[in-house]
C-alpha cells in the first residue's frame, strides 16, 4: 500500500518568506509526527498529533512554526518569516495507534533551504 | 535535557563480520525504546520498538536487547552485508517527547 508522502521534496525560499510543507500519512493511521534534521544534528521532534486530542506542540522551536491536521488526514507544517537556521530536512511520520510504543512510518522528507 | 547517546558515531566493518553498537538513555521514566535504520536518500525504517526490560527482538540478521534498569540497548548485526550500510538511530520515550540519538553510521566494506 501507499506509504507516507510529503511535498514538496525540495523547497528553496528567501529569508523572511512563509513556507508550507505537506504530509499525507498512511490511511487509517491515527498518530502523526513532524521532525526536522538540521545539518550535522540528530532528528528533532517538533509536534505530535493524536487523533482529535490536543496536539503535543512541545517541540516547536518558536511561534513562527505551526502545524495543522484535520482528523486523521493530511497535515501541514507552516513556517512564517523563515530564517536561515530553519534550513533542514523536515520529516513526517505516521503510526497506526496513539502512544509511542508503536513503529513510526516515515515519509521521504522535505529539504528546506532558506537563502 | 534528556541525553540519548549512541556509540560509536561511525563504524566500518568487513562484509561477513558481525558487529554491534550501543544506545544509552536515562534509566528513569522509561516508556519505550525505538530503533530505526536510515539509508542515504531514503526514509527512516522502523526496526524495533521495545518496551520491557530484558526484551530481545530479532528481524533476520539484526537483533536488539534492552536493559531499562541500567539504561542501554544493543543492536547486533550478524554476518554484515553491503545492504546493511546505513545510519542506525535509537529513540527514547520517557515522560516527555521522543528523543533521538545522533545515530551510528555503519559502512560495510566488501
Amino acid at each position: 500500500g501507499a506509504g507516507v508522502s510529503q511535498s514538496p521534496s525540495n523547497k528553496v525560499t528567501e529569508k523572511g518568506k512563509d513556507v508550507e510543507l505537506r504530509c499525507d500519512p498512511i490511511s487509517g493511521h491515527t498518530a502523526l509526527y513532524w521532525y526536522r534534521q538540521r545539518l550535522g544534528q540528530g532528528l528533532e521532534f517538533l509536534i505530535y498529533f493524536q487523533g482529535n486530542s490536543a496536539p503535543d506542540k512541545s517541540g516547536l522551536p518558536s511561534d513562527r512554526f505551526s502545524a495543522e491536521r484535520t482528523g486523521e488526514s493530511v497535515s501541514t507544517l507552516t513556517i512564517q518569516r523563515t530564517q536561515q537556521e530553519d534550513s533542514a530536512v523536515y520529516l513526517c511520520a505516521s503510526s497506526p495507534f496513539y502512544g509511542h510504543s508503536y513503529e513510526q512510518y516515515f515519509g521521504p522528507g522535505t529539504r528546506l533551504t532558506v537563502t | 535535557i534528556l541525553n540519548v547517546e549512541q556509540s560509536p558515531q561511525s563504524l566500518h566493518v568487513q562484509e561477513g563480520d558481525s558487529t554491534n553498537f550501543t544506545c544509552s538513555f536515562p534509566s528513569s521514566n522509561f516508556y519505550a525504546l525505538h530503533w530505526y535504520r536510515w539509508e542515504t536518500a531514503k526514509s527512516p525504517e522502523a526496526l524495533f520498538v521495545m518496551t520491557l526490560n530484558g526484551d530481545e527482538k530479532k528481524k533476520g540478521r539484526i537483533s536488539a536487547t534492552l536493559n531499562t534498569k541500567e539504561g542501554y540497548s544493543y543492536l547486533y548485526i550478524k554476518g554484515s552485508q553491503p545492504e546493511d550500510s546505513a545510519t542506525y538511530l535509537c529513540a527514547f520515550k520517557g515522560a516527555q517527547k521522543l528523543v533521538f540519538g545522533q545515530g551510528t553510521r555503519l559502512t560495510i566494506n566488501p
